[in-house]
């Protein structure tokens, strides 16, 4: 079991570009969420898959915002004309299917974060 | 989901046990009550979770009160390695929805 990877790690980027974030999932995980998180506040969901099927957006995913799992394994997020206030850690979590494998002192619903993208708009 | 109210900060020496209260007084009969902790500039880590009764793992014990009104986090013995921010949140397990982290509190362990 390797976790959660995301890459890349960290991003600075000038406003006005498109920047693309990636996620790896843990094997077989077939749910998969995003969040973002800005300094001293906790992570705020944006949004969630099942398999490649995006089933929840949050409002605060903006039309400049697009996130993908073409294969239900791997996921993108992208940002397009980036501004400043996208400045933020962007989080990813995989969970494992449901019902089939329960991993023991877990409901099978357990989110397993990788370390984040940290993005600076400048 | 119900909502948690949890103190912003907290202190703990090491070797000492850290309890970590946690009000959700609304909260439902199908809803669990979990905990997460982060670590500075690391994503968020599962601690343990629990719906009525006590529950213990490696990490921690969750003391849930008889009218589930309010939860305990105990680090039998807290590290230094402890220190982070508690995220205390109520949801209906099972349900692939997302987790409402709020603010947490945060727990500084000192020496």
């Amino acid at each position: 079991d390797t976790g959660v990877s995301q890459n890349p790690r960290h991003k600075i980027t000038k406003r006005g570009q498109n920047v693309t974030f990636r996620c790896d999932p843990i094997s077989e995980h077939n749910r998969l969420y995003w969040y973002r998180q800005t300094l001293g506040q906790g992570p705020e969901f944006l949004t969630y898959f099942q398999n490649e099927a995006q089933l929840e957006k949050s409002r605060l995913l903006s039309d400049r915002f697009s996130a993908e799992r073409p294969k239900g394994s791997f996921s993108t997020l992208e940002i397009q004309r980036t501004e400043q206030g996208d400045s933020a850690m962007y989080l990813c979590a995989s969970s494992p299917r449901w019902p089939g494998e329960i991993q023991r002192g877990t409901t099978g619903d357990t989110q397993y974060f990788g370390p984040g993208t940290r993005l600076t708009v400048l | 989901d119900a909502k948690t109210t949890q103190p912003p900060s907290m202190d703990c020496a090491e070797g000492r046990a850290a309890n970590l209260p946690c009000n959700h007084s609304t909260i439902s009969g199908n809803e669990y009550v979990y905990w997460y902790r982060q670590i500075h500039s690391q994503g968020p880590q599962y601690i343990i979770h629990g719906l009525k009764n006590n529950e213990t793992n490696e990490m921690a014990s969750l003391i849930i009160t008889e009218d589930r009104k309010s939860s305990t986090l105990i680090l039998p013995h807290a590290t230094l390695r402890d220190t982070a921010v508690y995220y205390c949140i109520v949801r209906v397990g099972n349900s692939g929805y997302a987790l409402n982290f709020g603010k947490g509190t945060s727990l500084l362990v000192t020496p």
